[in-house]
């Protein structure tokens, strides 16, 4: 199957300082990848969609200006946490779709832990 | 976007089939029902989907009803690798593409040796 990486793994920051996580697709193209967080003992939020070459599109409630998003290539999207706070720490995981003979199947990376101190 | 209802929690003992239920009484006609799965600390992975015929593959297989209110997964022998968190999630699609997903809270799977 398709492989979606992250990087990284998890990272441990200081309160104020800003956090770049990277998604890719490995063996595939994405022109659309999706940023989910989850928070201990619950189910994955959609952050926002990422569109290659052009703006992600935020879900309600998600600050686009502390959750910025780029999607430069067909094969890398980058979620920035600006000015993380302890709040801010949750378990992060992106996705992107791949079409195959059965319609289309979302792929997820392994996810990025963020613990802000 | 269309709901779908789990039961929060389910067991099963090992090498037992497993049948985890959703209803998704709103389904659409342009709704695919997909399944994945969540282990602990890990991204979700793909299980099976389907639009109205039952399918099967190597994981699992995915039995849809006739109205398409409601859809079963069905594992046929369960092992301790598969206590996870399963997800039913209806994914619209869209001029040919595919929507988001949107996660419900998913039916947790406990697995007795």
């Amino acid at each position: 199957g398709a492989v979606v990486s992250q990087h990284p793994s998890w990272v441990i920051c200081k309160s104020g300082t800003s956090v770049k996580i990277e998604c890719r697709s490995l063996d595939f193209q994405a022109t659309t990848m999706f940023w989910y967080r989850q928070f201990p003992k619950q189910s994955l939020m959609l952050m926002a969609t990422s569109n290659e070459g052009s703006k992600a599109t935020y879900e309600q409630g998600v600050e686009k200006d502390k959750f910025l998003i780029n999607h430069a290539s067909l094969t890398l999207s980058t979620l920035t946490v600006t000015s993380a706070h302890p709040e801010d720490s949750s378990f992060y995981i992106c996705s992107a779709w791949l079409a195959g003979a059965g319609g289309e199947t979302q792929y997820f990376g392994p996810g990025t832990r963020l613990l802000v101190l | 976007d269309a709901k779908t209802t789990q039961p929060n929690s389910m067991e099963s003992n090992e090498e037992e089939p497993v049948h985890l239920p959703c209803n998704h009484s709103t389904i659409s006609g342009t709704d695919y029902i997909h399944w994945y799965r969540q282990l602990p600390s890990q991204g979700p992975e793909y299980v099976i989907h389907g639009l109205t015929s039952n399918v099967n593959n190597r994981m699992a297989s995915l039995a849809i009803a006739e109205d398409r209110k409601s859809s079963t997964l069905i594992l046929h022998r369960a092992t301790l690798r598969d206590a996870a968190v399963y997800y039913c999630i209806l994914a619209r699609v869209y001029g040919g593409a595919t929507n988001k997903l949107i996660f419900g809270t998913g039916t947790l799977l406990a697995v007795q040796p």
